[in-house]
């Protein structure tokens, strides 16, 4: 069964500081899609990125980057001189596909992780 | 673009009483799916569906849960008898046909049971 695990909890850091989220997972398959989703305090979630399993590129996106290892199971999430803006939940999810390559429709979440960037 | 409605936001019912929620996907959307989200945990899957067919539905759709989309576009999803243990935030997304699964949420509706 597939499974994702963000272990840190909470993290709070003071503006303009760098912060990474740990996101590790466990599937048996070999191609799956991985993805970032943050849910600020009004609650609706909002996607990130989605990177597929074979696309091992780490990926850019403003002050966003993320860094996908598969040989550690991982796909980090940086956020670079956070902004209190950046507070929200941060949400991993994986998702594996069928034979076809085409996403099976469930996600799994991890528990998510909690930041709060200070002024 | 519209994003993905749901309705009510809120529901505050007593135990044993039915609730219906409405969840109205992105146009074109051919894929809608429930989850339930419950306070400091990440969503977990319900039931999917691509166009009216149900393809999914998770150990955790108890035989009181029961989900909907008749005619391919918007879903209901009903929860027969409540209990408490059925307060959470149920969360609606859809995903069209060629963005490999990214799924894009609604607001969620946050059901009260006392």
């Amino acid at each position: 069964a597939q499974k994702v695990t963000q272990a840190q909890t909470e993290i709070s850091v003071v503006e303009k500081e760098d912060v990474t989220l740990d996101c590790v997972y466990e599937t048996r398959d070999t191609t799956y899609y991985l993805f970032w989703y943050k849910q600020p305090p009004s609650g609706e979630l909002v996607f990130l990125i989605r990177r597929n399993s074979f696309d091992e590129q780490n990926e850019i996106s403003g002050r966003y980057s993320w860094n996908f290892q598969k040989s550690t199971s991982s796909f980090n999430f940086t956020i670079t001189a956070s902004q209190v803006v950046d507070s929200a939940v941060y949400f991993c999810a994986l998702s594996e596909t069928d034979a076809g390559g085409t996403s099976y429709g469930k996600l799994t979440f991890g528990q998510g992780t909690i930041l709060t960037v200070h002024p | 673009d519209t994003g993905v409605s749901q309705n009510p936001r809120h529901k505050i019912t007593k135990r044993g009483q039915n609730v219906t929620f409405r969840c109205d996907p992105i146009s074109e959307h051919n894929r809608l799916y429930w989850y339930r989200q419950t306070l400091g945990q990440g969503p977990e899957f319900l039931t999917y569906f691509q166009n009216e067919a149900q393809l999914e539905k998770s150990r955790l759709l108890s035989d009181r849960f029961s989900a909907e989309r008749p005619k391919g576009s918007f879903s209901t999803l009903e929860i027969q008898r409540t209990e408490q243990g059925d307060s959470a935030m149920y969360l609606c997304a859809s995903s069209p046909p060629w963005t490999l699964n990214t799924q894009y949420f609604g607001p969620g509706t946050r059901l009260t049971v006392l």
